[in-house]
């Protein structure tokens, strides 16, 4: 069966530090990836999606980056982080040739930048 | 672009008693795919119920049911016979059904119901 993996679980930074969460998916081959991140009480935001190996579509300009150097791995990350940076990120995969696939959802990394 | 609104942020049900939390969305698509997720206080998406757009025919998943209103774009999950575990952050999501490039599988969320089961 398939799962995926998202790490940390929690993480505190602070302002101007660099970020790197990871996430990994087992047991899919060219699964589609996502970052999405959900502010508190709020709805889930697509920041970034691909669907290979090196493609990345942004959905919205911001503080932050995504890379895919392996095909189930999907890393988010930042330079320099920002206080509005803070919040709830979810990866999530979904399988690329099933159109009604739905999105799988890793447990998620709480940032807080202090 | 394809947006998606869910109009309760708050919502409370008896136990034992049936809950309808509401969905509207805009496309100009005629082949999608609706989907709610359930989130609990630990925040694990959960897929509750999924419906494509080609099916006249309401999706149900024990509990869970749906009036899909394709013409009205309203997308309503039923949930009969609350129970506690159900209490938790509901979203409606919408995915574009396309093919080849276009198959991003993205989906567009509500900003969802918070649901209270009382007991």
């Amino acid at each position: 069966s398939q799962t995926i993996h998202q790490w940390p679980a929690t993480l505190v930074q602070p302002v101007g530090s660099p970020l790197s969460l990871e996430c990994t998916v087992e047991g899919t081959s060219n699964p589609n990836l996502y970052w999405y991140r959900q502010a508190a009480g709020r709805g889930l935001q697509l920041l970034f999606y691909s669907v290979g190996i090196g493609q990345i579509s942004s959905e919205v300009p911001q503080n932050l980056s995504a890379s895919r150097p392996q095909d189930r791995q999907f890393i988010l990350s930042s330079k320099k982080l920002l206080l509005s940076d803070s919040g709830f990120y979810l990866c999530a995969w979904s399988g690329g040739t099933r159109t009604n696939s739905p999105l799988h959802f890793g447990n998620g990394t709480r940032l807080t930048v202090t | 672009a394809q947006t998606v609104t869910q109009s309760q942020p708050e919502m409370s049900v008896q136990e034992a008693e049936t809950v309808t939390l509401s969905c509207t969305y805009d496309t100009s698509e005629s082949d999608y795919y609706l989907f709610w997720y359930k989130q609990p206080p630990s925040r694990q998406m959960i897929l509750v119920i999924r419906q494509e757009a080609y099916k006249q025919q309401n999706a149900t998943e024990n509990r869970f049911s749906v009036n899909f209103q394709k013409a009205a774009k309203s997308f309503s999950l039923k949930i009969s016979d609350s129970q506690l575990g159900d209490a938790a952050m509901y979203f409606c999501a919408y995915r574009s059904a396309g093919f080849g490039s276009s198959n991003t599988g993205k989906l567009i969320f509500g900003q969802g119901t918070t649901l209270q089961v009382k007991p």
